[in-house]
């Protein structure tokens, strides 16, 4: 069964800090990661994207993978307002898995205080 | 390029009556979604499309149908409203397993629909 574990917050740091979400599933033969952002009111939009394990950067993003753990983590350096949102991490299948795609954490409320 | 649309954004019912939710894409993508969120709950899938003319039951269907007669547009449908259905519904698309390594799914900006 598709299960996947997300603390659901608030989260409330100070500005400039480092935040770290994380998720946890069950569920092995998931290959692909990803963090979506959701601002109030809005629809999710993707942030990162990582196959399999290992870590994967993009400016203040950093999006780490341990499968062996089964365990997904996105920090936020030097953390800004305009980072407030809801953070969802989703999960998916390989190739021809499953057109049901991805499966979604219920996600992470953060502040950031300014 | 306006990526995912829906209509309406806001809708009021009352118990018992039907609407329509219109979702449209632009990206020519193969696969499209619909799903709900509620507080606590997470986006949770109510039925999916893996091309024109074809539909599936997701985790939550009870209550919906869908159309997908263009490849553009995926219909959700609420034949006999019930305040459960009281939600946020969000309609996504993406290119297809087939076409793409992994699955990023781009959604839309939502209709929030009350039923009184």
């Amino acid at each position: 069964q598709k299960e996947v574990e997300q603390d659901p917050g608030p989260l409330s740091v100070p500005e400039g800090a480092i935040v770290s979400l994380n998720c946890t599933y069950s569920n092995s033969a998931f290959q692909y990661f990803m963090w979506y952002r959701q601002y109030s009111r809005k629809g999710p939009e993707l942030l990162m994207y990582t196959y399999s394990s290992g870590n994967k950067e993009d400016g203040r993003f950093t999006a780490q993978v341990d499968k062996s753990s089964k365990y997904i983590s996105l920090f936020i350096r030097d953390s800004q307002p305009s980072d407030s949102a809801t953070y969802l991490c989703a999960m998916g299948l390989p190739s021809g898995g499953g057109a049901d795609g991805l499966t979604f954490g219920k996600g992470t409320h953060l502040i950031i205080q300014p | 390029n306006a990526g995912v649309t829906q209509t309406p954004k806001f809708r009021v019912l009352k118990t018992g009556q039907s609407m329509t939710l219109l979702c449209a894409q632009d990206m020519n993508h193969e696969y499209m979604y619909w799903y709900r969120q509620d507080p606590g709950m997470g986006l949770r899938l109510i039925h999916y499309s893996v091309g024109e003319g074809t539909t599936a039951k997701g985790e939550v269907p009870d209550g919906y149908n869908v159309s997908r007669l263009k490849k553009q547009n995926f219909l959700l449908g609420l034949e006999s409203a019930a305040p459960s259905q009281t939600s946020v519904y969000f309609c996504a698309s993406s290119f297809g397993t087939a076409l793409s390594s992994y699955n990023e799914q781009f959604f839309g900006p939502g209709t929030r629909l009350t039923v009184l």
